[in-house]
């Protein structure tokens, strides 16, 4: 049973530029959700989709959407790029919403120069 | 604002001893996670507890809801365990405004 994969797994961007970032979740699983990991804030939560909906949202400006397809492959983007968005992004698919097993990918490490 | 406080922050020890990290929070929950890091940045899903005890091999992990704290206990610890274990605490459902929040983690080494 494949994991959860993530794409790119490293990204060197420039500042003021947009990215995206993708997500496919372990096959059957609904819910996919996004985190940021960062040395100084340590690991945030970004937000949640099940269904192609969004269900929660963490506490991060709007430069910051994602979306989810009909087979829950998930993409989150990022526009107008910001020194401190340099980070480690971390997308979970779960079985259903809450209180299920989070299954992490390996991370997109993300550069801004 | 829901709050997690692990510790300790850093622990190194000799191989074959009983290794207890800690966590509290400050709000109601509907689940509470153990995660492992390893460097390069991989997150590994421990155990999901909402109440008791679980038991994984070498591993064990409890809860005390009443007390808003959780331990995380590793037996005959090895310098394979070495890693950083992170809780993360679900919050209970108050309109779905709430993901998962996370402690710093505990850095822990294992010395052969």
């Amino acid at each position: 049973k494949a994991g959860v994969t993530q794409t790119p797994r490293y990204l060197i961007k420039t500042r003021g530029q947009q990215v995206t970032l993708s997500c496919s979740p372990i096959s059957g699983h609904r819910s996919v959700s996004w985190y940021q990991q960062t040395p100084g804030q340590g690991l945030q939560f970004l937000f949640e989709y099940f269904s192609e909906t969004q269900r929660n949202k963490g506490n991060f400006p709007g430069r910051f959407s994602g979306r989810q397809f009909s087979n829950s492959r998930s993409e989150m983007n990022v526009s107008t790029l910001e020194l401190g968005d340099s980070a480690l992004y971390l997308c979970a698919s779960s079985l259903q919403q809450r209180n299920t097993e989070a299954f992490f990918g390996q991370g997109t490490r993300l550069t801004v120069v | 604002k829901n709050e997690v406080e692990q510790s300790p922050q850093n622990l190194t020890a000799q191989e074959g001893e009983f290794i207890t990290i800690n966590c509290s929070y400050s709000v109601g929950i509907s689940a509470l996670h153990w995660l492992q890091q390893h460097p390069g940045g991989g997150i590994v899903s421990l155990f999901m507890l909402s109440s008791g005890k679980k038991k994984h091999g070498r591993l064990i992990a409890t809860i005390n809801i009443q007390e808003k704290h959780s331990s995380l206990h590793i037996t005959a610890s090895h310098p394979r365990d070495s890693a950083v274990y992170i809780c993360a605490v679900l919050p209970y459902s108050g309109g779905g405004a709430d993901g998962l929040t996370f402690g710093k983690g505990t850095h822990l080494i294992i010395q052969p």
